[in-house]
């Protein structure tokens, strides 16, 4: 598709219940970038992928935190146990390298990830 | 240290004026992007205005234009003729040339007053 669609748009967690966001990056482009936005604001990187690997990983709280972006299937970010500090929007980004050097990243509408 | 400073949390300006929200970065490389977004109130991430380290024309888009001065590490987005619906957050955002992903401010909420 034209646009980074993210579902779902909503998700409301107890804390320490397991939470799932999918992403379905804008069709051929190869990189995809989660970020986690907390409290309007503070933008945090957590994993990008080139293709279905993994490109960086250095934002990622590992003990909790995994995503996969595997062929033919939407990328996927789970948290398990959540915390009450997980509660942010969580934005997935999708791109495509562009002429300069461009890596203009467009964002899904994010999913906000409330832990209770 | 801060890779992206954004020293203005708030910025009110009358309708039509124009408005320059700031930005500076910190980086060692020589080559590196810079980018502009904004948050409306909905929560989408709009992507405004980019500038590469190596261009020497500022980037413009429209009624965006970005003042890129590199000596200074500065990147500040010019808006003129304010529109109400510029009332948002912007973020400004800089991509290194070792990593895709993106680093950004803390953000500058804009206001702009009728």
């Amino acid at each position: 598709g034209e646009e980074v669609a993210q579902t779902p748009k909503h998700l409301v967690r107890g804390e320490g219940q397991k939470a799932k966001l999918y992403c379905a990056p804008i069709k051929g482009h190869s990189y995809v970038f989660w970020y986690q936005q907390v409290l309007k604001n503070e933008f945090k990187f957590l994993i990008s992928f080139q293709n279905e690997n993994v490109f960086d990983e250095t934002g990622m709280p590992k003990e909790r935190f995994s995503a996969k972006c595997l062929p033919n299937s939407p990328c996927s970010l789970e948290i398990q146990a959540t915390k009450l500090e997980d509660s942010a929007v969580y934005f997935c980004a999708s791109s495509q390298p562009g002429a300069g050097g461009l890596y203009e990243q467009y964002f899904g509408p994010g999913t906000r990830l409330t832990v209770t | 240290a801060q890779k992206i400073t954004q020293t203005q949390p708030g910025m009110f300006v009358q309708e039509k004026e124009a408005v320059t929200l700031d930005c500076t970065y910190d980086t060692s490389d020589q080559s590196y992007g810079l980018f502009w977004y904004k948050q409306p109130s909905s929560g989408e991430m709009i992507f405004l205005i980019y500038q590469g380290s190596y261009d020497e024309q500022n980037a413009t888009e429209g009624r965006y234009s970005l003042n890129f001065q590199k000596a200074r590490k500065s990147a500040n987005l010019v808006i003129s003729a304010s529109q109400l619906g510029d009332s948002a957050m912007y973020f400004c955002a800089m991509r290194e040339p070792s990593a895709r992903q993106l680093t950004f401010g803390s953000g500058t909420q804009l206001t702009v007053l009728p």
